[in-house]
């Protein structure tokens, strides 16, 4: 009964590669989030996404690109993939269309770059 | 100043302590306010959220305080599964929350 859940859980793989990551939330969310938390533990929002519509692009580099096909998936695609991706990489989502409510994480995937 | 800023700690206490931590945030005009626990190599996971009366969950109480942008924990007889890394959450008003880079909790037997 996993209410967000990501795959892969580990992503282990070369410079340079392309790789996607999928979420998924069967909470009835209309606000979805990807996050990024480095070495360093610092939990930074990348992305999130609306019922399916853009709110919240931040300094990201364009290599990194979410698609929501629907209000209950948030998938992370990875291009030309660089060391510095090596991280920890979260789903969340939340109720409502402010961004303002408790959100629910899935369980991460870990990336790391060969 | 960062949005949210807490103390990294770690904090060390003995099994049965209490321990209190505090945060502080840059934007007057956030409304919403949560505690959440992270435990190694997991996801966050919301403890509480913080309302401006203040509010308990069993051994765990917070506090807001607005005039001086800060809230707090705080955990009564700690446990050892009380161990984890504990996240102040503030809304930014921009439609998300940030994240404070979290406080250590190390309760020791």
């Amino acid at each position: 009964d996993t209410a967000v859940s990501q795959t892969p859980k580990y992503l282990v793989t070369q410079m340079g590669n392309d790789k996607s990551i999928k979420c998924e939330q069967n909470l009835g969310h209309d606000t979805m989030y990807w996050y990024k938390q480095d070495s360093k533990k610092f939990l930074k929002i990348m992305f999130s996404y609306n019922n399916k519509e853009l709110i919240i692009n931040e300094t990201v580099p364009n290599r990194f690109s979410p698609k929501s096909p629907d209000k209950a998936h948030l998938n992370l695609h990875i291009n030309s993939l660089e060391l510095g991706d090596s991280a920890v990489y979260f789903c969340a989502s939340s109720q409502g269309n402010y961004g303002n409510q408790p959100q629910h994480f899935g369980d991460g995937t870990r990336l790391s770059i060969l | 100043r960062k949005e949210v800023e807490q103390d990294p700690g770690p904090f060390n206490v003995p099994e049965g302590a209490t321990v209190a931590f505090n945060c502080t945030y840059s934007n007057s005009a956030s409304q919403s306010f949560f505690w959440y626990r992270q435990d190694c190599r997991k996801e966050p996971k919301l403890l509480m959220s913080v309302y401006s009366s203040g509010n308990e969950d069993g051994r765990f109480t917070a506090q807001l305080n607005r005039a001086s942008q800060y809230i707090s924990l705080l955990i009564r007889d700690s446990k050892l599964s009380d161990s984890a890394t504990y996240l102040c959450v503030v809304d930014t008003g921009r439609r998300a929350l940030t994240f404070g880079s979290g406080t250590r909790l190390q309760v020791q037997p």
